[in-house]
């Protein structure tokens, strides 16, 4: 398994202002993926994070909206930018490590609450 | 698209009665199949897998799933839950998509058991 952090770990923005979410793996990974989880949904695939190039964005997000980097094997970020009260919501970072199958494993989450 | 259905949206059993939650996805071809649990306030954790082989599969805590193809079918059970068994349970295909293999969850089933 592996050590998944974020940052922060819940924060209340204003509407209309950005947020950068910080995801920190202690393991050597393959693939890094942002995922969302609304009040009462399940999970869905935000985008794949590329090191050293742009992400790979699901269907219904763009990346104006949820720019992501990867700079390295174990860190990325996902800004949610110009937040509305519909953007509140768990943002999770997931990994699949190396040398291993394709499960993945989760960070704690950063709940979001936009006013 | 692939897809993975989850039958029952909240399920309220007696400690000591045998669970089963049913899964089901959309695609047809060589899938990997997993379990995931979120107790109250904790991250996701992996309950067990399904990559090949036997298709019953033991995982933590008592858990077991069956896989059968012919059906799409990915079942969770356990024979006898516990107070400690009170989480959410989503089941999730990991198959092959744009850009490649993504994991996909379904809508997640609240299991509330009483002591």
């Amino acid at each position: 398994s592996a050590v998944i952090s974020q940052k922060p770990s819940r924060d209340i923005c204003q509407r209309g202002t950005s947020l950068t979410i910080q995801c920190q793996v202690d393991s050597q990974v393959t693939m890094m993926f942002w995922y969302r989880q609304q009040p009462g949904q399940s999970l869905t695939l935000i985008a794949t994070a590329n090191q050293g190039s742009e992400a790979t964005y699901e269907s219904g997000f763009v990346i104006d909206k949820f720019p992501i980097s990867r700079p390295n094997l174990t860190f990325s970020t996902l800004t949610v930018s110009n937040m509305s009260p519909e953007d509140s919501s768990i943002y999770l970072c997931s990994v699949r490590l190396a040398g291993g199958y394709n499960e993945q494993f989760f960070g704690p989450g950063t709940r979001l609450t936009v006013l | 698209a692939q897809s993975v259905s989850q039958h029952n949206h909240h399920v309220i059993l007696s400690e000591a009665a045998s669970l089963e939650l049913g899964c089901n996805y959309s695609y047809g071809g060589t899938v990997n199949l997993f379990w995931y649990v979120q107790y109250p306030g904790q991250h996701l954790q992996l309950l067990l897998k399904y990559f090949s082989g036997d298709p019953l599969v033991k995982g933590i805590k008592g858990f077991e799933a069956e896989f059968i193809k012919s059906k799409f079918s990915f079942n969770l059970r356990k024979p006898s839950v516990q107070w400690s068994d009170t989480a959410e349970y989503f089941c999730a295909v990991n198959a092959p998509g744009t850009g490649g293999f993504k994991t996909i969850f379904g809508a997640g089933t609240r299991l509330f058991v009483k002591a």
